[in-house]
């Protein structure tokens, strides 16, 4: 079955420098939700997005935005990198709002780096 | 501030014995709980869950109890197994997202 496809896997960036992940949802989902896990900490969720619009915010910072398309795929976009944005970022998708109360399904994460 | 707590960052168990992952809650409005297991290099992948209105899932190998008045939850794993060695995370459903615990690492030794 298909799963929640994300891109790249990994990715090395610069300060200062931007960067953008990109997340397939499981097709028929129309939820999509972003999560970022720094090292030894737990994912933070960061924002999700229902039917394209933004349906709820975490704690992500101004230099980051993200949009879900037409077709459901949703990237997240991050400018003015710092070290500390290195993390691993999951995106995950589900049915509806009301994902949570089944379960969330995620992708293998992306990877950033930042030096 | 960390509203799911998981205290232990890792157990170690005897395979073919029980392994009991803790979790600990401070919003009482939470009214959904789910475990997620984790394998180096993969996303999160769901487990199990548990409603507030429910004090014990059971599925297969794997039951949640829930304890709303010392807002506490566990997973038991019985019979443990080589390959349940994972990080797990519990999390608890906040509208439209999840609010996860930091996670235990579970090493189940043959």
């Amino acid at each position: 079955a298909a799963g929640v496809i994300q891109s790249p896997r990994h990715l090395i960036k610069e300060k200062r420098e931007t960067a953008t992940l990109k997340c397939y949802p499981i097709p028929r989902h129309d939820t999509v939700y972003w999560y970022q896990q720094g090292p030894g900490q737990d994912p933070q969720f960061l924002i999700s997005f229902y039917e394209k619009m933004q349906s709820d915010k975490g704690s992500i910072p101004d230099r980051f935005s993200a949009q879900q398309f037409s077709d459901y795929h949703s990237e997240l976009n991050m400018s003015s990198l710092e070290l500390g944005d290195s993390a691993l970022y999951f995106c995950a998708s589900s049915t509806g709002l009301a994902g949570p109360t089944g379960e969330l399904f995620f992708g293998e994460g992306s990877r950033l780096t930042v030096l | 501030d960390q509203q799911v707590k998981q205290n232990s960052p890792s157990l170690s168990v005897q395979e073919g014995r029980i392994s009991i992952l803790n979790c600990d809650y401070t919003n009482s409005m939470f009214d959904y709980f789910l475990w997620y297991k984790k394998y180096p290099a993969e996303g999160p992948t769901f487990l199990i869950s548990i409603s507030s209105i429910k004090d014990k899932n059971e599925d297969g190998r794997f039951t949640v109890f829930l304890n709303k008045s010392a807002k506490h939850l566990s997973l038991h794993i019985v019979p443990s197994q080589p390959g349940d060695s994972a990080v797990y995370f519990c999390a608890a459903a906040q509208g439209g997202k999840l609010i996860f615990g930091q996670g235990t690492e579970l090493s189940v030794k043959p």
